[in-house]
């Protein structure tokens, strides 16, 4: 069975600050793993995806992910935060590499604070 | 662009009460999905439909049906509502499996039972 570990519920840095959210994963095949973003009072939206291409990962606004498969880790970083970046952030992984459908399993969520 | 529109926005019930969440997409997706979202626990699968004519169960699919209407369409009904289904459901829908295709979500509807 797969499952999604996101370090720290809350985050909280300063404007301009380097931000990191960590995700570990498990998974009995090779993943798939997402990283969506979730503003106050809306649906997910997509960050960005990995699926066994380069192991670093380019999303939008500025965001980026290492896959390390040694580590089992999937982290969100952005090399300077903006007020706009508050929100809550979800790790997904997938077992689409090994059955039939793709189980989704998300994160519990980390909720990300930016300071001024 | 629409994309995901989910309706009501705003729903409390009573116990025992009945009610259908409606989710339409205009994206011409196959799948499409219903999840809950609690606090501290991200978000379960409740039922999902790979194409139009199919469904089948998620994480935690006691107590709720879906139907796929149509390709655009796939509503969630809960018979008789109970306080633990107070929770944001969310639809979604995506181009091909959720595994690999990115998931497209609507805004929500935030249900409370008392």
């Amino acid at each position: 069975a797969q499952s999604v570990t996101q370090l720290g519920s809350h985050v909280s840095v300063s404007e301009g600050a380097l931000v990191l959210l960590r995700c570990n994963y498990s998974s009995s095949v090779p993943p798939y793993l997402f990283w969506y973003v979730q503003y106050p009072n809306q649906g997910l939206q997509l960050l960005l995806k990995y699926t066994s291409a380069a192991t670093l990962v380019k999303g939008i606004n500025g965001f980026e992910a290492e896959f390390k498969k040694s580590e089992t880790s999937f982290h969100l970083t952005k090399p300077s935060a903006h007020m706009s970046d508050a929100a809550e952030y979800f790790c997904a992984v997938s077992d689409a590499g090994g059955t039939s459908y793709g189980k989704l399993t998300f994160g519990q969520g980390t909720i990300l604070t930016v300071h001024p | 662009n629409a994309g995901v529109t989910q309706t009501p926005k705003f729903q409390v019930l009573k116990t025992g009460q009945s009610m259908t969440l409606q989710c339409a997409q205009d994206m011409n997706h196959n799948s499409m999905y219903w999840y809950r979202q609690d606090p501290g626990m991200g978000l379960r699968l409740i039922y999902y439909s790979a194409s139009e004519g199919t469904t089948d169960k998620g994480e935690v699919p006691n107590g709720y049906n879906v139907s796929r209407l149509n390709k655009r369409e796939f509503s969630l009904r809960l018979e008789s509502a109970a306080p633990s289904q107070t929770s944001v459901y969310f639809c979604a829908s995506s181009e091909g499996r959720q595994g690999s295709s990115p998931l497209h979500f609507g805004n929500g509807t935030r249900l409370t039972v008392t």
